[in-house]
């Protein structure tokens, strides 16, 4: 697609819930990044694919956030029961070469998440 | 660890004048530094990059940013601020041999006509 496509663009939830939210990147972007962007911070790291390369689960919160990107291409953010304080927007982006140093990264337009 | 500092939350500016934001960075071997742009509404935009080479690089909308090893600082700059340059702006580091992005905070920057 021409951009990164993040659905759903909005997700209220109840407490407890499980979530799946979808990204889409540039088609031929080799890396796919998660970011969580909280009122009033910045960006936290999640989950990183590069490639084929085994992803880089560093910044993942606790154990109910697991990430999968199926044939290098669509992933899918998956949030277990989850909790008042995941409330965030949900960032997905691509980048054309592995590391995103060259174009930088391109991102989607988020998905709100509200947890109640 | 990497760790990128936005000192400033909210930067005002008139129209017409010199905007710098600013960003400090620590980060083992050497920096690859970025900034990026959040209009309202909208998602992140990467603005420029520094991976090596001269200290001063251009970016878009005509913005600029100098790299100062010394002082590990990376700050935004443009001449003559306009009121559409309104809008959340992110420091990131990425450090050498590592792939993932740190940002910072964030700095929100006001353009007043």
């Amino acid at each position: 697609g021409a951009g990164v496509s993040q659905s759903p663009s909005n997700k209220v939830t109840e407490k407890g819930k499980d979530v799946e939210l979808r990204c889409d990147p540039i088609s031929g972007h080799t890396a796919l990044y998660w970011y969580r962007q909280s009122l009033g911070q910045g960006l936290e790291f999640l989950i990183y694919f590069q490639g084929n390369s085994a992803p880089d689960k560093s910044g993942l919160p606790s154990d109910r956030f697991s990430a999968e990107r199926t044939g290098g291409s669509v992933s899918t953010l998956t949030i277990q029961r989850t909790q008042q304080e995941d409330s965030a927007v949900y960032l997905c982006a691509s980048s054309l070469d592995l590391v995103g140093r060259t174009y930088g990264y391109t991102f989607g337009s988020g998905t709100r998440l509200t947890v109640v | 660890a990497q760790s990128v500092a936005q000192p400033e939350d909210q930067v005002n500016v008139a129209e017409g004048n010199p905007l710098t934001v600013k960003c400090t960075y620590s980060v083992s071997g050497n920096p690859y530094l970025f900034w990026y742009v959040q209009y309202p509404n909208r998602g992140l935009q990467f603005l420029l990059k520094y991976i090596t080479g001269d200290n001063l690089v251009k970016g878009s909308y005509g913005f600029e940013a100098e790299f100062n090893k010394s002082q590990t600082s990376f700050h935004l700059k443009k001449p003559s601020a306009l009121v559409s340059d309104s809008a959340l702006y992110f420091c990131a580091v990425q450090g050498n041999g590592g792939f993932k992005t740190i940002f910072g905070a964030g700095t929100r920057l006001f353009v007043k006509a």
